[in-house]
Order: C-alpha cells, then sequence, then structure tokens
C-alpha cells in the first residue's frame, strides 16, 4: 500500500523568508501524481501545487515550488517571501493511477509565520 | 464556476436525530466524494461515487448513508450517530475517477458534533 509521510508535525518562518516542508512516498508505481494541499483554519482544503510523477521538471506556481526527487520518493515544498495568509496545514498527497482518485494523505505539517 | 458546496456549515445533532449533509458542484465533474476529517488529522476517505454510481465504500458503518441524486449532487444520510463521529465532513469532486483527470476540488466542509 502507499504510504506518506510528512516527518515535521509544525514549522516557524518569519514573514518575506523562505522555508520548506519534506514529504516522502512509498510506492511501487511509476505513474502517479503528488500534491500540496493547503488547509487555513476556514476548513476548506485548498490545492497548491500537483506534480505528475513522468515529468522531471519541477512544478512551480508563484511563490511556491516543489522539489520532486523521484528515484528517493520525495515531495517537498518550498514557500518563497511567506505571508501571514500561508498560515496553515499543509498536506501532501499522493493519487495513483490505477485506483484512480484516490488520494493518500501525509499527517501534515502546521505552518505559523510570525510577523 | 469551480466551487463545492456543503451545507449546513455547522450541524449539532443528537444521538436519535436523523440529518442530512448536502454537497453541490456545478463544473460537471463525474466523480464525487465524501472525506471525514477528525481535527489536526488528515482527511479519511469515506465513500467515492462515479457517474452517479458508489464505487468504493471505505467499510463505513451503515449509519452513514451517502446518496448521489444527480450528477452535480452528493447526499450524506446520518442515523444514530455516536459522539466519535463528531467531525468535519469534507465532500470532494474531480473531472473523473480516474486516469489524468488532475485534481479534486473540495468543499469548506461540515463541522458536525453529535451529543
Amino acid at each position: 500500500a502507499q504510504t506518506v509521510t510528512q516527518s515535521q508535525p509544525e514549522m516557524s518562518v518569519q514573514e518575506a523568508e523562505t522555508v520548506t516542508l519534506s514529504c516522502t512516498y512509498d510506492t511501487s508505481e511509476s505513474d502517479y501524481y503528488l500534491f500540496w494541499y493547503k488547509q487555513p483554519p476556514s476548513r476548506q482544503m485548498i490545492l497548491v501545487i500537483r506534480q505528475e510523477a513522468y515529468k522531471q521538471q519541477n512544478a512551480t506556481e508563484n511563490r511556491f515550488s516543489v522539489n520532486f526527487q523521484k528515484a528517493a520518493k520525495s515531495f517537498s515544498l518550498k514557500i518563497s517571501d511567506s505571508q501571514l495568509g500561508d498560515a496553515a496545514m499543509y498536506f501532501c498527497a499522493y493519487r495513483d493511477m490505477e485506483y484512480g482518485n484516490k488520494l493518500v494523505f501525509g499527517a501534515g505539517t502546521i505552518l505559523r509565520v510570525k510577523s | 464556476d469551480t466551487e463545492v458546496t456543503q451545507t449546513p456549515k455547522h450541524l449539532v445533532m443528537g444521538m436519535t436525530n436523523k440529518k442530512s449533509l448536502k454537497c453541490e458542484q456545478h463544473m460537471g465533474h463525474r466523480a464525487m466524494y465524501w472525506y471525514k476529517q477528525k481535527a489536526k488529522k488528515p482527511p479519511e476517505l469515506m465513500f467515492v461515487y462515479s457517474y452517479e454510481k458508489l464505487s468504493i465504500n471505505e467499510s463505513v458503518p451503515s449509519r452513514f448513508s451517502p446518496e448521489c441524486p444527480n450528477s452535480s449532487l452528493l447526499n450524506l444520510h446520518l442515523h444514530a450517530l455516536q459522539p466519535e463521529d463528531s467531525a468535519l465532513y469534507l465532500c470532494a469532486s474531480s473531472q473523473a475517477w480516474s486516469g489524468r483527470s488532475a485534481e479534486a476540488f473540495f468543499g469548506q466542509g461540515t463541522r458536525l458534533t453529535v451529543v
């Protein structure tokens, strides 16, 4: 079974600085998606960024970028120029092509942003 | 319109009550999901509907009864719940259940308290 591990329960970052959230996963599949979701106190899960395993290029969305290391099964999220609105719980998630859109989530990392 | 709308936002119910949660999307998505999320934990998949048919039931107790009356609407009927069923219930949708059908869009959730 696929597993997703986020080893940082909490992280803090100063406003305008850069922070990296870690995620590792385990799978025997070669084709899959990886995602970072953000869940602020408003509760809604918001997709931050996604990576397709067959694409070598790391995904980027404005201030958010990933470091995808397929061989190492590592998928970290870098947030540049951190803003107060980035404070949230961040979940790393995996989706297997074979089993469709069944997301496997990591335990989450709480990100605190200090002003 | 990229919204998944859930009602109500908050619900308090007694253990003998019957209530329903509602989820609606107008993105033309053909897959819809119910997740249960406990505080500071990742969402756990409960049910998947694909083309209005139940595709996955993750061994959810029968006191939770899903229904998909049409492609835009998903209900979760609740009956004889226990206090441990108190949680955030998230609905999500995606274009399809399998293949490269991109990401799941989540609603804001219903915060359920069973007293």
